[in-house]
Protein backbone atom coordinates (compact mmCIF):
# COMPACT_ATOMS: atom_id res chain seq x y z
CA UNK A 1 0.00 0.00 0.00
CA UNK A 2 0.87 3.71 -0.38
CA UNK A 3 3.23 5.10 2.54
CA UNK A 4 2.27 8.48 4.20
CA UNK A 5 4.92 9.71 6.71
CA UNK A 6 4.11 12.30 9.35
CA UNK A 7 6.73 14.09 11.65
CA UNK A 8 6.80 14.68 14.26
CA UNK A 9 5.39 11.60 16.12
CA UNK A 10 5.03 12.89 19.07
CA UNK A 11 5.47 16.63 20.53
CA UNK A 12 5.27 18.56 24.09
CA UNK A 13 4.87 22.10 23.95
CA UNK A 14 3.94 25.08 26.03
CA UNK A 15 0.44 26.92 26.31
CA UNK A 16 0.69 29.86 23.57
CA UNK A 17 3.53 28.60 21.49
CA UNK A 18 2.97 27.33 17.23
CA UNK A 19 3.83 23.51 16.52
CA UNK A 20 4.27 22.31 12.82
CA UNK A 21 3.35 18.87 11.62
CA UNK A 22 4.15 17.62 8.35
CA UNK A 23 2.70 15.03 6.12
CA UNK A 24 4.47 13.33 3.06
CA UNK A 25 3.17 11.09 0.82
CA UNK A 26 6.37 8.78 -0.09
CA UNK A 27 5.87 6.79 -2.94
CA UNK A 28 2.81 8.58 -4.38
CA UNK A 29 1.59 11.90 -5.25
CA UNK A 30 -1.60 13.68 -3.66
CA UNK A 31 -3.74 16.37 -5.18
CA UNK A 32 -5.62 16.15 -1.74
CA UNK A 33 -4.78 14.97 1.87
CA UNK A 34 -6.59 15.82 4.88
CA UNK A 35 -6.28 16.32 8.62
CA UNK A 36 -8.13 14.59 11.44
CA UNK A 37 -8.01 14.83 15.53
CA UNK A 38 -8.96 11.89 17.46
CA UNK A 39 -9.25 12.39 21.36
CA UNK A 40 -8.75 8.96 22.95
CA UNK A 41 -11.57 7.03 22.84
CA UNK A 42 -13.25 8.89 20.40
CA UNK A 43 -14.11 8.71 16.84
CA UNK A 44 -12.01 10.33 14.01
CA UNK A 45 -12.93 13.66 13.20
CA UNK A 46 -12.30 15.67 10.24
CA UNK A 47 -10.89 18.64 10.41
CA UNK A 48 -9.39 20.27 7.02
CA UNK A 49 -9.33 19.01 3.93
CA UNK A 50 -5.74 20.29 2.22
CA UNK A 51 -5.79 20.98 -1.51
CA UNK A 52 -2.63 21.12 -3.60
CA UNK A 53 -1.94 24.81 -4.84
CA UNK A 54 -5.05 26.30 -3.24
CA UNK A 55 -6.72 26.86 0.13
CA UNK A 56 -7.86 24.41 2.67
CA UNK A 57 -11.78 23.46 3.07
CA UNK A 58 -12.66 23.33 6.85
CA UNK A 59 -14.97 21.53 8.82
CA UNK A 60 -17.83 23.29 10.49
CA UNK A 61 -16.40 24.36 14.27
CA UNK A 62 -12.83 24.40 12.95
CA UNK A 63 -10.69 27.77 13.45
CA UNK A 64 -9.11 28.30 10.05
CA UNK A 65 -6.97 30.78 11.61
CA UNK A 66 -6.25 28.66 14.30
CA UNK A 67 -5.21 25.45 12.18
CA UNK A 68 -3.41 27.06 9.60
CA UNK A 69 -2.46 24.59 6.11
CA UNK A 70 -0.48 24.51 3.63
CA UNK A 71 -0.31 21.65 0.98
CA UNK A 72 2.73 23.63 -1.38
CA UNK A 73 3.20 20.44 -3.33
CA UNK A 74 1.90 17.03 -4.49
CA UNK A 75 3.64 15.31 -1.28
CA UNK A 76 3.36 17.84 1.61
CA UNK A 77 1.11 19.18 3.75
CA UNK A 78 1.60 21.08 6.90
CA UNK A 79 -0.63 21.91 9.56
CA UNK A 80 0.50 24.02 12.02
CA UNK A 81 -1.84 24.62 15.31
CA UNK A 82 -0.65 28.09 16.47
CA UNK A 83 -1.34 29.49 20.11
CA UNK A 84 -1.68 26.17 21.19
CA UNK A 85 -3.89 25.62 24.69
CA UNK A 86 -4.21 22.41 26.39
CA UNK A 87 -6.94 21.42 25.23
CA UNK A 88 -5.69 20.75 21.82
CA UNK A 89 -3.85 18.05 23.14
CA UNK A 90 -5.06 15.40 20.68
CA UNK A 91 -3.57 12.96 18.39
CA UNK A 92 -3.73 14.48 14.88
CA UNK A 93 -3.47 12.29 11.74
CA UNK A 94 -2.64 13.06 8.36
CA UNK A 95 -3.93 11.12 5.42
CA UNK A 96 -3.77 11.10 1.70
CA UNK A 97 -5.71 10.08 -1.97
CA UNK A 98 -3.49 8.50 -4.53
CA UNK A 99 -4.51 10.21 -7.49
CA UNK A 100 -4.48 6.82 -9.42
CA UNK A 101 -6.27 5.77 -6.62
CA UNK A 102 -9.96 4.92 -5.97
CA UNK A 103 -11.11 7.33 -3.08
CA UNK A 104 -8.83 5.06 -0.61
CA UNK A 105 -7.07 7.16 1.60
CA UNK A 106 -3.67 6.38 3.28
CA UNK A 107 -3.00 7.26 7.01
CA UNK A 108 0.04 9.08 8.00
CA UNK A 109 1.24 7.59 11.75
CA UNK A 110 -0.40 10.62 13.08
CA UNK A 111 1.33 13.03 15.68
CA UNK A 112 0.30 12.85 19.50
CA UNK A 113 0.47 16.56 20.53
CA UNK A 114 0.67 17.57 24.47
CA UNK A 115 0.17 21.35 25.44
CA UNK A 116 1.22 22.03 29.06
CA UNK B 1 -26.17 15.41 7.30
CA UNK B 2 -24.56 12.76 6.21
CA UNK B 3 -23.88 9.41 8.86
CA UNK B 4 -22.29 6.22 9.21
CA UNK B 5 -23.57 3.98 11.88
CA UNK B 6 -21.64 1.27 13.64
CA UNK B 7 -22.49 -0.68 17.01
CA UNK B 8 -19.41 0.04 19.10
CA UNK B 9 -18.81 -3.47 20.80
CA UNK B 10 -17.26 -4.49 22.08
CA UNK B 11 -17.01 -7.85 20.62
CA UNK B 12 -15.49 -10.41 22.78
CA UNK B 13 -15.04 -13.45 20.97
CA UNK B 14 -13.10 -16.76 20.99
CA UNK B 15 -9.99 -17.86 19.01
CA UNK B 16 -11.31 -19.47 15.60
CA UNK B 17 -14.88 -17.88 16.25
CA UNK B 18 -16.25 -16.23 13.35
CA UNK B 19 -17.64 -12.76 13.71
CA UNK B 20 -19.20 -10.01 11.57
CA UNK B 21 -19.92 -6.36 11.80
CA UNK B 22 -22.15 -4.00 10.24
CA UNK B 23 -21.69 -0.83 9.39
CA UNK B 24 -25.39 1.42 7.79
CA UNK B 25 -24.73 4.80 6.06
CA UNK B 26 -27.53 7.51 5.29
CA UNK B 27 -26.50 8.43 1.65
CA UNK B 28 -27.40 6.57 -0.55
CA UNK B 29 -25.57 8.29 -3.58
CA UNK B 30 -22.65 7.13 -1.84
CA UNK B 31 -19.85 5.41 -4.20
CA UNK B 32 -17.32 4.06 -2.49
CA UNK B 33 -16.78 1.55 1.22
CA UNK B 34 -13.97 0.57 2.97
CA UNK B 35 -13.03 -1.14 5.92
CA UNK B 36 -10.22 0.07 8.23
CA UNK B 37 -8.34 -1.47 10.84
CA UNK B 38 -7.14 0.85 13.84
CA UNK B 39 -5.09 -0.37 16.38
CA UNK B 40 -4.79 1.18 20.10
CA UNK B 41 -3.03 4.69 19.40
CA UNK B 42 -2.42 3.92 16.24
CA UNK B 43 -3.47 5.32 12.75
CA UNK B 44 -5.93 3.76 10.65
CA UNK B 45 -4.51 1.13 8.12
CA UNK B 46 -6.58 0.68 5.24
CA UNK B 47 -7.82 -3.13 5.04
CA UNK B 48 -10.10 -3.44 2.44
CA UNK B 49 -12.26 -2.15 -0.44
CA UNK B 50 -15.64 -3.08 -0.50
CA UNK B 51 -17.48 -3.90 -3.80
CA UNK B 52 -21.11 -4.39 -5.14
CA UNK B 53 -20.29 -7.86 -5.62
CA UNK B 54 -18.38 -8.26 -2.51
CA UNK B 55 -14.80 -9.13 -1.94
CA UNK B 56 -13.00 -11.63 0.22
CA UNK B 57 -9.22 -11.53 1.29
CA UNK B 58 -8.10 -14.04 3.06
CA UNK B 59 -10.46 -14.80 6.04
CA UNK B 60 -12.04 -11.54 5.44
CA UNK B 61 -14.74 -11.16 3.29
CA UNK B 62 -16.83 -7.47 2.74
CA UNK B 63 -20.49 -7.27 1.43
CA UNK B 64 -22.36 -4.26 0.24
CA UNK B 65 -25.62 -4.17 0.19
CA UNK B 66 -27.05 -0.97 -1.54
CA UNK B 67 -30.65 -1.45 -1.28
CA UNK B 68 -30.38 -1.57 2.84
CA UNK B 69 -27.40 0.87 2.57
CA UNK B 70 -25.38 -0.81 4.77
CA UNK B 71 -21.65 -2.87 4.67
CA UNK B 72 -20.62 -6.05 6.36
CA UNK B 73 -17.18 -7.28 7.48
CA UNK B 74 -16.91 -11.03 8.37
CA UNK B 75 -13.92 -12.32 9.83
CA UNK B 76 -13.48 -16.01 9.73
CA UNK B 77 -11.20 -18.46 12.28
CA UNK B 78 -10.15 -15.01 14.03
CA UNK B 79 -6.75 -14.38 15.74
CA UNK B 80 -5.59 -12.48 18.89
CA UNK B 81 -3.95 -10.67 16.64
CA UNK B 82 -7.15 -9.37 14.78
CA UNK B 83 -8.33 -7.27 17.99
CA UNK B 84 -8.60 -4.04 16.66
CA UNK B 85 -11.22 -1.26 16.26
CA UNK B 86 -12.40 -1.68 12.75
CA UNK B 87 -13.99 1.60 11.19
CA UNK B 88 -16.28 1.50 7.86
CA UNK B 89 -15.72 4.60 5.59
CA UNK B 90 -18.21 6.11 3.37
CA UNK B 91 -16.94 8.16 0.79
CA UNK B 92 -18.75 11.01 -0.74
CA UNK B 93 -18.80 13.95 -2.62
CA UNK B 94 -18.77 16.94 -0.30
CA UNK B 95 -18.89 19.66 -3.39
CA UNK B 96 -17.53 20.40 -6.50
CA UNK B 97 -16.33 17.02 -6.64
CA UNK B 98 -14.07 17.48 -3.50
CA UNK B 99 -14.71 13.85 -2.18
CA UNK B 100 -14.42 12.97 1.41
CA UNK B 101 -14.44 9.56 3.85
CA UNK B 102 -17.12 9.68 6.13
CA UNK B 103 -16.21 7.03 9.43
CA UNK B 104 -17.68 5.28 11.42
CA UNK B 105 -17.20 5.46 15.27
CA UNK B 106 -15.57 1.71 14.73
CA UNK B 107 -16.36 -1.49 16.77
CA UNK B 108 -14.20 -2.67 19.06
CA UNK B 109 -13.19 -6.94 18.57
CA UNK B 110 -11.03 -8.55 21.53
CA UNK B 111 -9.97 -11.85 20.51
CA UNK B 112 -9.96 -14.37 23.51
CA UNK B 113 -7.57 -17.15 23.46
Amino acid sequence: GAVVSQHPSRVICKSGTSVKIECRSLDFQATTMFWYRQFPKKSLMLMATSNEGSKATYEQGVEKDKFLINHASLTLSTLTVTSAHPEDSSFYICSARDLAGEYEQYFGPGTRLTVT
Amino acid sequence: RKEVEQDPGPFNVPEGATVAFNCTYSNSASQSFFWYRQDCRKEPKLLMSVYSSGNEDGRFTAQLNRASQYISLLIRDSKLSDSATYLCAVNDDSGAGSYQLTFGKGTKLSVIP
